[in-house]
């Protein structure tokens, strides 16, 4: 969905290196969350934010940190990078108002290799 | 949240109709029931949601029993490009903690 952006698309790094994932949204929205996919295997929540001062820990949250900067940014780091963290990390937002589901946006998703 | 069983992949061929199902037997009261598609290299997306009965929209319908155990997502006459994996998820309807197994793998061939 080009309403959430994910930056870089791409990124292989090394072992102990901190690493920054973006995201930006132009939806409106004001929850956001951040997944990551291993192959063949479906997305684990890793933080989830449901506005600006509210950020909380999903299942798989050990080795990683979030900032929400603000509304449109919610920012995904790896203080200190490790191979198992070699994964697709998606990025998504979305907007229970109306009586209306949770669905879910994502983002192209960025793909992180660490050697 | 209640768990959902679906089968592991299937294979069909353009212009047929798919049906893939979705077990969901601790399905709770105000559980809805929502598919997402996802292609290679890019992130889910929305298809359908509902809670009972059928709902059909303009890319799939969605059939679900009485008892609402389980559910099974339709797609009309397939094409090639509707080669995706399909993920089942159940929940209410502010449930943000979306649990997503390992999905359906649909293969369509001409």
């Amino acid at each position: 969905d080009a309403d959430v952006t994910q930056t870089p698309r791409n990124r292989i790094t090394k072992t102990g290196k901190r690493i920054m994932l973006e995201c930006s949204q132009t939806k409106g929205h004001d929850r956001m969350y951040w997944y990551r996919q291993d192959p063949g295997l479906g997305l684990r929540l890793i933080y989830y934010s449901f506005d600006v001062k509210d950020i909380n820990k999903g299942e798989i949250s050990d080795g990683y940190s979030v900032s929400r900067q603000a509304q449109a940014k919610f920012s995904l780091s790896l203080e200190s990078a490790i191979p198992n963290q070699t994964a697709l990390y998606f990025c998504a937002t979305s907007d229970p108002t109306g009586g209306q589901s949770d669905t879910q946006y994502f983002g192209p998703g960025t793909r992180l290799t660490v050697l | 949240l209640a768990k959902t069983t679906q089968p592991i992949s299937m294979d069909s061929y353009e212009g047929q109709e798919v049906n893939i199902t979705c077990s969901h037997n601790n399905i709770a009261t105000n559980d809805y029931i929502t598919w997402y598609q996802q292609f290679p290299s890019q992130g889910p997306r929305f298809i359908i949601q509902g809670y009972k009965t059928k709902v059909t929209n303009e890319v799939a319908s969605l059939f679900i029993p009485a008892d609402r155990k389980s559910s099974t997502l339709s797609l009309p006459r397939v094409s090639l490009s509707d080669t995706a994996v399909y993920y089942c998820l159940v929940g209410d309807l502010a449930s943000y903690k979306l649990i997503f197994g390992s999905g359906t793998r649909l293969l369509v061939r001409p």
